[in-house]
């Protein structure tokens, strides 16, 4: 069974530009969260999309955004790249059926803004 | 507020016992996970505790409180393969939401 594949794996851009991330799901997971991961801040919640809506949001501004296909395929995009945009960008998949149910990783996608 | 504190370092000994602790104040609680993250990889999954007590799997163990909004992951036999990042995170939500609240993480060396 394939694990979450994120792409690209690295990306490198400049300042002002827009950045779209993809993330592919395990077969079967309908729950997809974005995590933003920097060595001051540690994992940061961005969002989570289940069938193709967005149910949860965290506190980041409206330059990120997400969406989710019939396929629970995930993109997210951030405009107006920021220097303090660079960070690791993780994506998770679920289930979300019961309680305890675990979030899977993928590997990320490493985003440099210069 | 939201908070999840686990401290930032710690470094033991091959085959030695390591305890790794993380303290949590959230608005709401519905499990604790602990995740391990090698250098560069993805966090891999390592426990899951919503009850008062210990869950033991292999070598890893976790314990929660929940009263004392307090946990530990202990760390048996350690092998140099276990220097890696722990992190503590919450599901403060709904049961099986993808939204969890994740400490800083607890980078652990393991030296010969």
């Amino acid at each position: 069974k394939a694990g979450v594949t994120q792409t690209p794996r690295y990306l490198i851009k400049t300042r002002g530009q827009q950045v779209t991330l993809s993330c592919s799901p395990i077969s079967g997971h309908r729950s997809v969260s974005w995590y933003q991961q920097t060595p001051g801040q540690g994992l940061q919640f961005l969002f989570e999309y289940f069938s193709e809506t967005q149910r949860n949001k965290g506190n980041f501004p409206g330059r990120f955004s997400g969406r989710q296909f019939s396929n629970s395929r995930s993109e997210m995009n951030v405009s107006t790249l920021e220097l303090g945009d660079s960070a690791l960008y993780l994506c998770a998949s679920s289930l979300a059926r019961d309680r305890g149910e675990k979030l899977f990783f993928g590997s990320g996608t490493q985003l440099s803004v210069l | 507020g939201q908070n999840i504190d686990q401290p930032t370092e710690m470094t033991a000994t091959e085959g030695a016992i390591v305890q790794i602790n993380c303290t949590y104040q959230t608005s709401g609680f519905n499990g604790l996970f602990w995740y391990q993250q090698h250098a560069g990889e993805a966090p891999t999954f390592l426990s899951y505790n919503v009850l008062d007590g210990l869950e033991e799997k292999g070598r890893f163990s976790s314990f929660l409180s929940r009263s004392k909004g307090y946990s530990y992951l202990l760390l048996k036999e350690l092998q140099m393969k276990d220097s890696a990042s722990y992190l503590c995170a919450v599901r403060d939500g709904s049961g099986n939401t993808g939204k969890l609240i994740f400490g800083q993480g607890t980078t652990l060396q393991v030296k010969p």
